[in-house]
């Protein structure tokens, strides 16, 4: 059973480019969250989307966006990148049922950087 | 806001050493506490949960009790050996039950 799926693993992109990453949750989950990991922090949550849309946001700007399919797969859109999105993105999900109790399945991530 | 705080490191054990990673949280609620684990170069791996008080999540040797009288969620194993060598994260489950609140990390190295 496939986990989390990210593609692309590593990614170099030019200030002011956009850039999409792409997530397809574990099977049998519905709800899919981003995160942000800057180099020795913690990941810092950018949105969970559900059903299609975008259920909560974290404090990042309008840059960032995303998009979630009927197949339950989610993109993550950032535009006019700047040097500081330099990070490792990563993809989580769960299913909806059983919500408090049951901890996210993460992806390997992405590696984004800017120069 | 819902936050979490963990001990810095690195922190260096010899093998077979006790080791005790210490988180705390805000306690606005009770939320759902977790402890992942990150080996270089991939995501993170859930290494345990607890939901309520008092509760004891363990997994592989690691064991962390929710203690709401402390707002503590400390992470234990008995007998470290080299393959833990990763960097730990505590997270609370945000009030919503959307987000993962997490810590800065704790980086162990465990030598032989």
């Amino acid at each position: 059973d496939a986990g989390v799926t990210q593609s692309p693993t590593h990614l170099i992109k030019t200030r002011g480019q956009q850039v999409t990453l792409r997530c397809s949750p574990k099977s049998g989950h519905d709800t899919v969250s981003w995160y942000q990991q800057a180099l020795g922090q913690g990941p810092q949550f950018i949105f969970q989307y559900y059903e299609e849309e975008e259920r909560q946001r974290g404090n990042f700007p309008d840059r960032f966006s995303g998009h979630q399919f009927p197949n339950y797969s989610s993109e993550l859109n950032v535009n006019a990148l700047l040097l500081g999105d330099s990070a490792l993105y990563l993809c989580a999900s769960r299913p909806t049922s059983g919500q408090g109790g049951y901890g996210y399945t993460f992806g390997s991530g992405t590696r984004l950087t800017v120069v | 806001g819902d936050s979490v705080t963990q001990m810095e490191g690195p922190v260096t054990l010899s093998e077979e050493a006790f080791l005790t990673i210490n988180c705390t949280y805000t306690a606005t609620g009770y939320p759902s506490l977790f402890w992942y684990v990150q080996y270089p170069g991939e995501g993170l791996q859930l290494l345990l949960k607890a939901t309520k008080a008092d509760d004891k999540g363990s997994n592989k040797g690691f064991e962390a009790t929710y203690r709401k009288e402390t707002t503590s969620f400390h992470l234990e194993k008995g007998s470290v050996q080299v393959s833990d060598s990763a960097v730990y994260f505590c997270a609370r489950l945000s009030n919503s039950g959307y987000a993962l609140n997490f810590g800065k990390g704790t980086s162990l190295l465990v030598t032989p």
